[in-house]
């Protein structure tokens, strides 16, 4: 299986703020076909994970552009600029590259200062 | 606008089976290329894994750590998908979530639809 790792396992910001979420595979997600299958989630307490990002950069509908995803390889990056309250929650990457079995990175909770 | 909603007995004892059912609505489970998954996360844990169903051939995937115990089937006629966890322990005590999945084709690839979840408690 794929492990991904993510860094670190909680982030306390200030709002207005910038954060950033690491996480790292133990393989490539380059794909065969060139994309990087690369998801990240926000689980706000209480509910079910909303996706914001899929291929590592690309930006759901709805998701604030004050999200923005990067990397590429086996290392990626989430980043919340100028933070909000409503962004408190944990984050989760996820590969999908490797597509017989989907890996979850740990999760990184954000908190505000 | 898809959505997921799971259903299931709440409470199971341990070495029984755990059956859980995710009633799609707002699109066909048969039709769209799509793949539907089983995710669970234990209280106050990240999230796992469980594996797919492609519903058009059957066709699924496990995850491996849970494979000799798993079953996801789909019922086309009502527009559901479901799991079965067997010699189930405390250990399967969990939030259980259903979530759709678009294959790569797709430009917005990956899970992106999930139902709310559903608490399963595994106790005697």
């Amino acid at each position: 299986d794929v492990v991904m790792t993510q860094s670190p396992l909680s982030l306390t910001v200030t709002l207005g703020q910038s954060a950033s979420i690491s996480c790292r595979s133990s393989q490539r997600l380059v794909y065969s076909d060139g994309n990087t299958y690369l998801n990240w989630f926000q689980q706000r307490p209480g509910q079910s994970p909303r996706r914001l990002i899929y291929k590592a950069s690309k930006r759901d509908s709805g998701v604030p552009d004050r999200f923005s995803g990067s990397g590429s390889g086996t290392d990626f990056t989430l980043k919340i600029s100028r933070v909000e309250a409503e962004d408190v929650g944990v984050y989760y990457c996820m590969q999908g590259t490797h597509w017989l079995a989907l890996t979850f990175g740990g999760g990184t909770k954000v908190e505000i200062k | 606008q898809v959505q997921l909603q799971e259903s299931g007995p709440g409470l199971v004892k341990p070495s029984q089976t755990l059956s859980l059912t995710c009633s799609v609505s707002g699109g066909s489970i048969s039709s769209g290329s799509y793949y539907w998954n089983w995710i669970r996360q234990p209280a106050g844990k990240g999230l796992e894994w469980i594996g797919r169903i492609y519903s058009s051939y059957g066709t699924t995937n496990y995850n491996p750590s849970l494979k000799s115990r798993v079953t996801i089937s789909a019922d086309t006629t009502k527009n559901q998908f479901s799991l079965k966890l067997t010699s189930v322990t405390a250990a399967d005590t969990a939030v259980y979530f259903c979530a759709r999945e678009a294959p790569g084709f797709y430009d917005s690839s990956g899970l992106d639809h999930w139902g709310q979840g559903t608490l399963i408690t595994v106790s005697s």
